[in-house]
Protein backbone atom coordinates (compact mmCIF):
# COMPACT_ATOMS: atom_id res chain seq x y z
CA UNK A 1 0.00 0.00 0.00
CA UNK A 2 0.55 3.68 -0.83
CA UNK A 3 2.14 5.30 2.43
CA UNK A 4 1.84 9.28 2.87
CA UNK A 5 3.70 11.26 5.02
CA UNK A 6 3.34 15.03 5.90
CA UNK A 7 5.79 17.59 6.99
CA UNK A 8 5.45 19.22 9.12
CA UNK A 9 3.31 17.74 11.97
CA UNK A 10 2.47 21.11 13.08
CA UNK A 11 2.86 25.07 12.88
CA UNK A 12 2.81 28.07 14.54
CA UNK A 13 2.31 30.65 12.10
CA UNK A 14 0.60 34.34 12.30
CA UNK A 15 -1.77 36.18 10.05
CA UNK A 16 -0.65 37.00 6.46
CA UNK A 17 2.10 34.39 6.89
CA UNK A 18 2.55 32.25 3.92
CA UNK A 19 2.44 28.70 4.59
CA UNK A 20 3.50 25.88 2.58
CA UNK A 21 3.06 22.16 3.71
CA UNK A 22 4.90 19.27 2.15
CA UNK A 23 2.84 15.70 1.48
CA UNK A 24 4.84 12.87 0.17
CA UNK A 25 3.86 9.48 -1.18
CA UNK A 26 5.50 6.84 -1.03
CA UNK A 27 5.46 5.84 -4.58
CA UNK A 28 4.46 7.68 -7.87
CA UNK A 29 0.55 8.69 -7.64
CA UNK A 30 0.75 11.38 -10.41
CA UNK A 31 -1.72 13.96 -9.49
CA UNK A 32 -4.14 11.95 -7.52
CA UNK A 33 -3.52 14.24 -4.67
CA UNK A 34 -6.23 15.92 -2.63
CA UNK A 35 -6.06 18.27 0.18
CA UNK A 36 -8.46 18.76 3.19
CA UNK A 37 -9.27 21.11 5.77
CA UNK A 38 -10.54 19.93 8.95
CA UNK A 39 -12.06 22.22 11.84
CA UNK A 40 -12.66 21.11 15.09
CA UNK A 41 -15.73 19.04 16.06
CA UNK A 42 -16.17 19.53 11.98
CA UNK A 43 -16.30 16.74 9.09
CA UNK A 44 -13.10 17.59 6.48
CA UNK A 45 -13.83 19.81 3.83
CA UNK A 46 -12.04 19.58 0.76
CA UNK A 47 -9.77 22.64 -1.02
CA UNK A 48 -7.88 21.14 -3.82
CA UNK A 49 -8.22 18.28 -6.31
CA UNK A 50 -6.05 16.73 -8.66
CA UNK A 51 -3.19 18.18 -6.94
CA UNK A 52 -3.58 21.60 -8.42
CA UNK A 53 -7.14 22.39 -9.02
CA UNK A 54 -9.38 24.72 -6.49
CA UNK A 55 -12.63 23.73 -5.15
CA UNK A 56 -15.11 25.85 -6.46
CA UNK A 57 -15.59 26.81 -2.56
CA UNK A 58 -12.07 27.33 -1.73
CA UNK A 59 -10.42 30.66 -1.15
CA UNK A 60 -8.18 31.46 -3.57
CA UNK A 61 -5.24 32.07 -0.89
CA UNK A 62 -4.91 28.15 -1.45
CA UNK A 63 -2.93 26.55 -4.30
CA UNK A 64 -1.41 23.28 -4.99
CA UNK A 65 1.34 21.71 -6.59
CA UNK A 66 3.36 18.92 -6.95
CA UNK A 67 3.20 15.80 -9.22
CA UNK A 68 4.61 12.04 -8.86
CA UNK A 69 5.51 11.67 -4.56
CA UNK A 70 6.16 15.14 -3.25
CA UNK A 71 3.09 18.20 -3.61
CA UNK A 72 2.90 20.88 -1.76
CA UNK A 73 -0.38 23.11 -0.13
CA UNK A 74 0.58 26.36 -0.05
CA UNK A 75 -1.76 29.53 1.68
CA UNK A 76 -0.61 32.61 0.30
CA UNK A 77 -1.56 35.09 3.16
CA UNK A 78 -2.90 32.86 6.51
CA UNK A 79 -6.18 34.02 7.72
CA UNK A 80 -7.50 33.73 11.05
CA UNK A 81 -10.10 31.35 9.94
CA UNK A 82 -7.48 28.97 8.61
CA UNK A 83 -6.18 27.70 11.40
CA UNK A 84 -6.72 24.07 11.38
CA UNK A 85 -6.00 21.08 10.97
CA UNK A 86 -4.83 20.01 6.87
CA UNK A 87 -4.73 16.70 5.45
CA UNK A 88 -3.50 15.08 2.10
CA UNK A 89 -5.48 12.17 0.55
CA UNK A 90 -4.17 10.17 -2.21
CA UNK A 91 -6.19 8.15 -4.62
CA UNK A 92 -4.01 6.72 -7.09
CA UNK A 93 -5.22 2.95 -6.22
CA UNK A 94 -8.15 1.59 -4.95
CA UNK A 95 -6.72 1.49 -1.19
CA UNK A 96 -7.07 4.94 -0.77
CA UNK A 97 -4.50 6.88 1.86
CA UNK A 98 -4.38 10.03 4.25
CA UNK A 99 -1.96 11.59 5.31
CA UNK A 100 -1.28 12.32 9.16
CA UNK A 101 -1.86 15.55 9.03
CA UNK A 102 -0.43 18.68 9.60
CA UNK A 103 -1.91 21.11 12.52
CA UNK A 104 -2.01 24.99 11.86
CA UNK A 105 -2.35 26.97 14.84
CA UNK A 106 -1.68 30.59 16.14
CA UNK A 107 1.52 32.12 16.77
CA UNK B 1 -28.31 17.67 -2.40
CA UNK B 2 -26.75 14.76 -0.98
CA UNK B 3 -27.72 14.35 2.25
CA UNK B 4 -26.08 10.92 4.51
CA UNK B 5 -27.54 10.28 8.06
CA UNK B 6 -25.64 7.72 9.70
CA UNK B 7 -27.13 5.57 12.92
CA UNK B 8 -26.28 6.41 16.27
CA UNK B 9 -23.46 6.08 19.24
CA UNK B 10 -22.26 2.57 20.24
CA UNK B 11 -21.09 1.13 22.98
CA UNK B 12 -20.03 -2.11 22.27
CA UNK B 13 -17.58 -4.74 24.70
CA UNK B 14 -14.37 -6.31 23.36
CA UNK B 15 -15.11 -9.02 20.80
CA UNK B 16 -18.83 -7.58 20.15
CA UNK B 17 -19.81 -7.10 16.56
CA UNK B 18 -21.62 -3.93 14.78
CA UNK B 19 -23.10 -2.25 11.90
CA UNK B 20 -23.26 1.12 10.92
CA UNK B 21 -25.85 2.83 9.09
CA UNK B 22 -25.50 5.28 6.37
CA UNK B 23 -29.19 6.09 4.64
CA UNK B 24 -28.38 8.70 1.43
CA UNK B 25 -30.99 10.77 -0.38
CA UNK B 26 -30.29 12.27 -3.74
CA UNK B 27 -27.19 10.06 -4.04
CA UNK B 28 -26.13 8.76 -7.44
CA UNK B 29 -25.43 5.15 -7.41
CA UNK B 30 -24.44 5.05 -10.86
CA UNK B 31 -21.75 7.35 -10.49
CA UNK B 32 -20.49 7.78 -6.69
CA UNK B 33 -18.48 6.09 -4.60
CA UNK B 34 -19.02 5.81 -0.66
CA UNK B 35 -15.97 5.90 1.68
CA UNK B 36 -15.61 5.50 5.23
CA UNK B 37 -13.48 7.13 7.15
CA UNK B 38 -12.73 6.93 10.92
CA UNK B 39 -11.05 9.29 13.32
CA UNK B 40 -10.14 8.44 16.92
CA UNK B 41 -10.28 11.33 18.97
CA UNK B 42 -7.79 13.55 18.67
CA UNK B 43 -5.86 11.99 15.91
CA UNK B 44 -5.91 11.71 12.36
CA UNK B 45 -8.47 10.25 9.50
CA UNK B 46 -8.21 6.94 8.31
CA UNK B 47 -9.42 5.52 5.23
CA UNK B 48 -11.32 2.41 5.73
CA UNK B 49 -12.81 1.66 2.16
CA UNK B 50 -15.04 2.29 -0.66
CA UNK B 51 -18.26 0.95 -2.04
CA UNK B 52 -18.25 1.40 -6.11
CA UNK B 53 -21.26 1.89 -8.19
CA UNK B 54 -21.05 -1.19 -9.55
CA UNK B 55 -21.35 -2.61 -6.37
CA UNK B 56 -17.07 -3.59 -5.58
CA UNK B 57 -15.87 -2.86 -2.42
CA UNK B 58 -11.68 -1.63 -1.86
CA UNK B 59 -9.94 -0.86 0.85
CA UNK B 60 -9.45 -1.88 4.11
CA UNK B 61 -6.53 -0.88 6.29
CA UNK B 62 -4.12 -4.13 7.38
CA UNK B 63 -5.43 -3.75 10.85
CA UNK B 64 -9.02 -4.30 9.25
CA UNK B 65 -8.74 -6.77 7.37
CA UNK B 66 -10.65 -9.73 7.70
CA UNK B 67 -12.55 -8.08 10.27
CA UNK B 68 -14.53 -5.38 8.01
CA UNK B 69 -17.14 -5.44 5.58
CA UNK B 70 -19.12 -3.04 3.52
CA UNK B 71 -21.66 -3.42 1.90
CA UNK B 72 -25.00 -1.56 0.49
CA UNK B 73 -28.73 -1.85 -0.37
CA UNK B 74 -29.80 0.05 -2.77
CA UNK B 75 -33.52 -0.48 -2.69
CA UNK B 76 -33.42 1.35 0.79
CA UNK B 77 -30.46 3.75 -0.62
CA UNK B 78 -28.73 2.65 2.26
CA UNK B 79 -25.07 1.55 3.00
CA UNK B 80 -23.40 -0.60 5.69
CA UNK B 81 -20.23 -0.60 7.70
CA UNK B 82 -19.80 -4.24 9.72
CA UNK B 83 -16.84 -4.39 12.05
CA UNK B 84 -16.45 -7.71 13.86
CA UNK B 85 -14.30 -8.65 16.76
CA UNK B 86 -13.73 -5.31 18.31
CA UNK B 87 -10.76 -4.09 20.02
CA UNK B 88 -10.36 -0.95 22.41
CA UNK B 89 -8.27 0.95 19.50
CA UNK B 90 -11.60 0.66 17.06
CA UNK B 91 -12.64 3.14 19.34
CA UNK B 92 -13.36 6.04 16.89
CA UNK B 93 -16.02 8.38 14.77
CA UNK B 94 -16.98 6.92 12.04
CA UNK B 95 -18.14 8.51 9.06
CA UNK B 96 -19.61 7.56 5.51
CA UNK B 97 -18.54 10.30 2.67
CA UNK B 98 -19.47 10.35 -0.53
CA UNK B 99 -16.78 10.84 -3.31
CA UNK B 100 -14.86 12.11 0.48
CA UNK B 101 -16.90 15.56 -0.47
CA UNK B 102 -20.29 15.02 1.44
CA UNK B 103 -20.13 13.51 5.16
CA UNK B 104 -22.17 12.15 7.31
CA UNK B 105 -22.38 13.41 10.87
CA UNK B 106 -20.30 10.38 12.26
CA UNK B 107 -20.93 7.58 14.40
CA UNK B 108 -19.50 7.19 17.64
CA UNK B 109 -18.15 4.17 18.21
CA UNK B 110 -16.73 3.32 22.14
CA UNK B 111 -15.70 -0.29 22.53
CA UNK B 112 -14.60 -0.86 26.44
CA UNK B 113 -15.27 -3.67 28.98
Amino acid sequence: DIQMTQSPSSLSASVGDRVIITCRASQDIGNDLQWYQQKPGKTPERLIFGARYLDTWAPSRFSGSGSGTEFTLTISSLQPEDFAVYYCLQHNHKVYTFGPGTRVDFK
Amino acid sequence: QVQLVQSGAEVKNPGASLTISCKTSAFDFTTNFMHWVRQARGQGLEWIGLVSPWGEVAGYPPELQGRVRLTRDTSTSTFYMELSNLRPDDTATYYCSRDVLDWGQGTLLTVSS
